[in-house]
């Protein structure tokens, strides 16, 4: 069974500091792994997805690393603002498009 | 990508009633997920619902607690039935989107469920 864990728990910075967030999994048969973005009393929002295959995903700000064989992921946070505050989950999509996810890194970025 | 609203956003229920929550996407999808996010937690899989066959429910959850609908590619409903104070969670659908990136998937605002 995959198991999900998220490094850290929460998360306090200053605005304008560069943060990693870090996702380990158990079962290193995946298809891919995305990270998401929820935001208090919202639903989810897809930021990045990388395919099994591949090292890493950008998308702005935001760069995810994947190490597959080791069960590690990261997501980098560049220049951090205000609006980036928000819950940020990782999930791992195993057979059956089954995502299970972490249980996340709750970000608060202070002006 | 795809765009899913859910009906209801919220609501307050009596312990002992049935709540059925819908789900709709804007294009036609194979694969439709059903989450519960119990207050504080991360999102749980209750089931896989793929059109034309029966749920297939993930360990912990059954069909006459949680029955599924799927009666065509965009749309699907969930029954909480027989609800309980401990059925008080956020309840989300998602899809699975193919794109050039790969399979992505996309969730529902959610409903925020409170049973007395």
């Amino acid at each position: 069974k995959q198991e999900v864990t998220q490094i850290p728990a929460a998360l306090s910075v200053p605005e304008g500091e560069n943060l990693v967030l870090n996702c380990s999994f158990t079962d290193s048969a995946i298809y891919n792994l995305q990270w998401f973005r929820q935001d208090p009393g919202k639903g989810l929002t897809s930021l990045l997805l990388i395919q099994s295959s591949q090292r890493e995903q950008t998308s702005g700000r935001l760069n995810a690393s994947l190490d597959k064989s080791s069960g590690r992921s990261t997501l980098y946070i560049a220049a951090s603002q205000p609006g980036d505050s928000a819950t940020y989950l990782c999930a791992p999509e195993t057979s059956g498009s089954r995502l299970t996810f972490g249980e996340g890194t709750q970000l608060t970025v202070n002006p | 990508s795809a765009v899913i609203s859910q009906k209801p956003s919220r609501d307050i229920c009596q312990r002992g009633t049935s709540l059925t929550i819908q789900c709709q996407v804007d294009s036609q999808v194979t694969m439709m997920f059903w989450y519960r996010q119990q207050p504080g937690q991360s999102l749980t899989l209750i089931a896989t619902a793929n059109q034309g066959s029966e749920a297939t429910y993930e360990s912990g959850f059954v069909i006459d607690k949680f029955p599924i609908s799927r009666p065509n590619l965009t749309f699907s409903t969930l029954t909480v039935s027989n609800m309980s104070p401990e059925d008080s969670s956020i309840y989300l659908c998602s899809v699975d989107v193919t794109g050039t990136g790969g399979e992505t998937q996309y969730f529902g605002p959610g409903t925020r469920l409170l049973v007395l």
